[in-house]
This record gives structure tokens, C-alpha cells and sequence, in this order.
């Protein structure tokens, strides 16, 4: 197993354009979260999936956000109609179901809205 | 609510013990974890503690968890310059919903 992997890992788009984002989480893991980091602040939780259920979503996910986890495998996090506030590390983690071992982080997903 | 609080700076003299701290708020947190994260990195975990434990030691590092004062510490022992870094402190309840990570702090180290 490769760990969670996060494509793309660097993201440049115009304000306005929408950008989608994926994240394959560690095979045998059934928990899948995504986090924004900006520069400075540690990383803000956005939403969860156990499987394909998502779980729970955060104020910070505005109604431009949605994620999806369509087979309980990979997901994807697309962003409309982006905004320049939206410029951040997007962090993808998963974990166990017991989730005692923590969480395992992709390297992120850099978004840099111009 | 939730709130994971730390201090931003660390600078520590090379060989010497770091001490990072942690306060966080939430009483029923179950786990309570320090990550590492290095420049350009993603974070990584570097220990955990459940909330019915004092204290874990794994080699350099030792956690101590006053759980009264819902306060958290990580000491590295002969800190290297591989140690420097940002820590993460975070905290996590039962339900597993989802972990609330603190500001980070960074740790220099001094020749």
C-alpha cells in the first residue's frame, strides 16, 4: 500500500472556475476525511465519509463545496466557482474504523486561486 | 466548543530537551495525538495517548496528559535538527467523527 495519495498536488485556477480534487485513501481503511490548511492555522476539518455515507460536514463548507465517495473507495472534493479565499492545502486523511492509529494524510492538494 | 490551543514558537539549543504544550477544551476527547509536520510535507503522526493514560513514552518521545487541567505535553528528548518542524496537538472524542487539530507549533533548534 502506497499510503493516501491526493492528485493534483498543485492546482492554479482562475476565480470563478470550477476545480475537482481526488484523494484514494489506504485500501483497508473505511473512515475518509478531508481538511483545508492555510498558511500559518492548522488544518480545518470539511466533511467525513464511512464508506460511502457522507457523515458529517462542517459551517466551512460552503454550498460551492461538495464531496463524494461514490464506491466507499476514492473520493473527490470539487470546488465552484472558486474564490480567491479559497487559496489553501486541501488535506485528504483515512483511518480505520476504530481509528486508533489516528489518521493517515495524503501530501494535499495546494489550491492557489488567481 | 471545541479548542485545541498552542503555543507558536519553540526555539530550543541542539541536544536539549523540547517541551511543546497543549491546552484543549473538549472533556469527553478520548485521544489526544502530536503530528509532525515538516516543510512542503504532509502531516505525519507522530504519537497518540488515550485519555485514561498519565503518560507514554516511544523512545525519544514522552507524553504527558493531565487530563484534569486538559493539558497536553510533548517532550522530545536531544532534540536534532531533524526535529525541526511544525507540532500538531489534536484531539478526538469517541464518536471518531473527526479530529480538531490545534495552530501548530514551530520548533527551531540553535546550533
Amino acid at each position: 500500500d502506497t499510503g493516501v495519495s491526493q492528485d493534483p498536488r498543485h492546482k492554479i485556477t482562475k476565480r470563478g472556475q470550477n476545480v475537482t480534487f481526488r484523494c484514494d485513501p489506504i485500501s483497508e481503511h473505511n473512515r475518509l476525511y478531508w481538511y483545508r490548511q492555510t498558511l500559518g492555522q492548522g488544518p480545518e476539518f470539511l466533511t467525513y465519509f464511512q464508506n460511502e455515507a457522507q457523515l458529517e460536514k462542517s459551517r466551512l463548507l460552503s454550498d460551492r463545496f461538495s464531496a463524494e465517495r461514490p464506491k466507499g473507495s476514492f473520493s473527490t472534493l470539487e470546488i465552484q466557482r472558486t474564490e480567491q479565499g479559497d487559496s489553501a492545502m486541501y488535506l485528504c486523511a483515512s483511518s480505520s474504523e476504530d481509528r486508533v492509529g489516528g489518521y493517515t494524510f495524503g501530501s494535499g492538494t495546494r489550491l492557489t486561486v488567481v | 466548543g471545541e479548542d485545541v490551543e498552542q503555543s507558536l514558537f519553540l526555539s530550543v539549543r541542539e541536544g536539549d530537551s523540547s517541551v511543546i504544550n497543549c491546552t484543549y477544551t473538549d472533556s469527553s476527547s478520548t485521544y489526544l495525538y502530536w503530528y509532525k509536520q515538516e516543510p512542503g510535507a504532509g502531516l505525519q503522526l507522530l504519537t497518540y495517548i488515550f485519555s485514561n493514560m498519565d503518560m507514554k513514552q516511544d523512545q525519544r518521545l514522552t507524553v504527558l496528559l493531565n487530563k484534569k487541567d486538559k493539558h497536553l505535553s510533548l517532550r522530545i528528548a536531544d532534540t536534532q535538527t531533524g526535529d525541526s518542524a511544525i507540532y500538531f496537538c489534536a484531539e478526538g472524542d469517541s464518536s471518531a467523527s473527526k479530529i480538531i487539530f490545534g495552530s501548530g507549533t514551530r520548533l527551531s533548534i540553535r546550533p
